[in-house]
């Protein structure tokens, strides 16, 4: 049963502390999202991967956040140095980008940030 | 740009009763249309989708249909469960906008036995 993994699932840390998500997509699927979903603003798409390259990062903070590919199996996205604001839950989400362009969503990182 | 539009929840309905998500959506293209689930504590799971007009996505007892004449895809089921208790995202794929997902504010259901 293929699924998108990520880890940590939960993570708390202090302020000003670096943190780093990492996310394995569906092997074969060539497109990986990165969201951030709250309670006040719901989900927010934060990057876009295609065949590990970058294509859409304008809803990422630049200063503190980084999203990166290093191979087709691995997905990180790292906040430093983070704030209590990150306190969030980030989701991966892989598809092969083709057709009707269908996600498939990992269970998530819940990130407290104190 | 693309948007996706949802009825504001939270919708709170018995056991065995009739559910409607209203659905609307505007796109610069030919979008494809979806609805997710997300139950407590996990991810979104993909519940339907349809890819062109008049198509009729179902699962699970759901069921929307894409209709472009009135560009919306909402959300029905006859019967509801108490285990149907989630929140609902309405989301668009637009080739025309770089493939690239627009989700809907999402729309928390609450089942009671």
């Amino acid at each position: 049963d293929a699924r998108v993994t990520q880890t940590p699932r939960h993570k708390v840390t202090e302020m000003g502390q670096e943190v780093t998500m990492r996310c394995q997509p569906i092997l074969g699927h060539n497109t990986v999202f990165w969201y951030r979903q709250t309670m006040m603003q719901g989900l927010e798409l934060l990057a876009y991967f295609r065949n590990r390259a970058p294509l859409d990062d304008s809803g990422m903070p630049k200063d503190r956040f980084s999203a990166e590919m290093p191979d087709a199996t691995l997905a990180t996205l790292k906040i430093q140095p983070s704030e209590p604001r990150d306190s969030a839950v980030y989701f991966c989400a892989s598809g092969t980008g083709t057709g009707s362009n269908e996600q498939f969503f990992g269970p998530g990182t819940r990130l407290t940030v104190l | 740009g693309n948007s996706v539009t949802q009825m504001e929840g939270p919708v709170t309905l018995s056991e065995e009763a009739f559910l409607t998500i209203n659905c609307t959506y505007t796109a610069t293209g030919y979008p494809s249309l979806f609805w997710y689930v997300q139950y407590p504590g996990e991810g979104l799971q993909l519940l339907l989708k349809a890819t062109k007009a008049d198509d009729k996505g179902s699962n699970k007892g759901f069921e929307a249909t894409y209709r472009k004449e009135t560009t919306s895809f909402h959300l029905e089921k006859g019967s509801v469960q108490v285990s149907d208790s989630a929140v609902y995202f309405c989301a668009l794929s637009d080739r025309a906008y770089g493939q690239n997902f627009v989700f809907g504010p999402g729309t928390r259901l609450s089942v009671l036995p």
